[in-house]
């Protein structure tokens, strides 16, 4: 198993532009979530998917940012416009059916530069 | 979801002696308590867990034990070396959700 791939590795962008970061979790997964990493305030939830199902995005800083799962193999996190302080590593994680053991498996993230 | 206390946030040990590390929690719902270990500039990786009906859980030099009653569970790895020396992250999981504490720099001294 490839594990949870992300993509880009590293994103650099001016303020105004638009981001896409890309996610495609372990396959037979059917949670997966997005978080942000910063010095400051840690791991953060932003928002998790069951079933390519939106169910909790009330860690979405602003509607700056928007979330999107179409099918089971593919998540994308969207900025626009990105601002300075969106600057962080973005991770994607995934986790499967079993209610008793639901860690989750963490892609290698996304590290955002806003300049 | 409810926060998760992490204490301490840096600690520093010689190799070959232990390291513990604690986590409280007041969400009583959480039923669920993982253990990341984040390397500079890699993913969080877990490295253990354990469920709200167990007291202990050991694998080799790590181990994690669960208050249930006074909400806090903790970390302990022996005989600590070098390769420990990463950044720690406590859990708790409710309706599968996890939240992280803050974070533990553990630094292994040779």
């Amino acid at each position: 198993d490839a594990g949870v791939i992300q993509s880009p590795r590293h994103e650099v962008t001016e303020m105004g532009q638009e981001v896409t970061l890309r996610c495609k979790p372990i396959s037979g997964h059917d949670y997966l979530f997005w978080y942000r990493q910063t010095m400051m305030r840690g791991l953060e939830l932003l928002i998790y998917f069951n079933n390519n199902v939106p169910i909790d995005d009330s860690g979405m800083p602003e509607d700056r940012f928007s979330a999107k799962m179409p099918n089971a193999s593919f998540s994308t996190l969207k900025i626009q416009p990105s601002e300075p302080r969106d600057s962080a590593v973005y991770f994607c994680a995934s986790s499967g059916s079993d209610t008793s053991n639901y860690g989750y498996t963490f892609g290698s993230g996304t590290r955002l530069t806003v300049v | 979801g409810e926060n998760v206390e992490q204490h301490p946030s840096t600690l520093s040990v010689q190799e070959g002696d232990s390291a513990v590390i604690k986590c409280t929690y007041s969400d009583s719902a959480s039923n669920y308590f993982p253990w990341y270990k984040q390397e500079l500039g890699k993913r969080p990786q877990l490295i253990i867990d354990i469920r709200s009906n167990v007291g202990e859980k050991k694998d080799q030099r790590i181990a994690v034990t669960l208050n249930k009653t006074a909400k806090h569970f903790s970390l302990h790895i022996t005989e600590t070396q070098p390769e420990d020396s990463a950044v720690y992250f406590c859990a708790r999981g409710s309706a599968r959700q996890l939240t992280f504490g803050s974070g533990t720099q553990l630094t292994v001294l040779p």
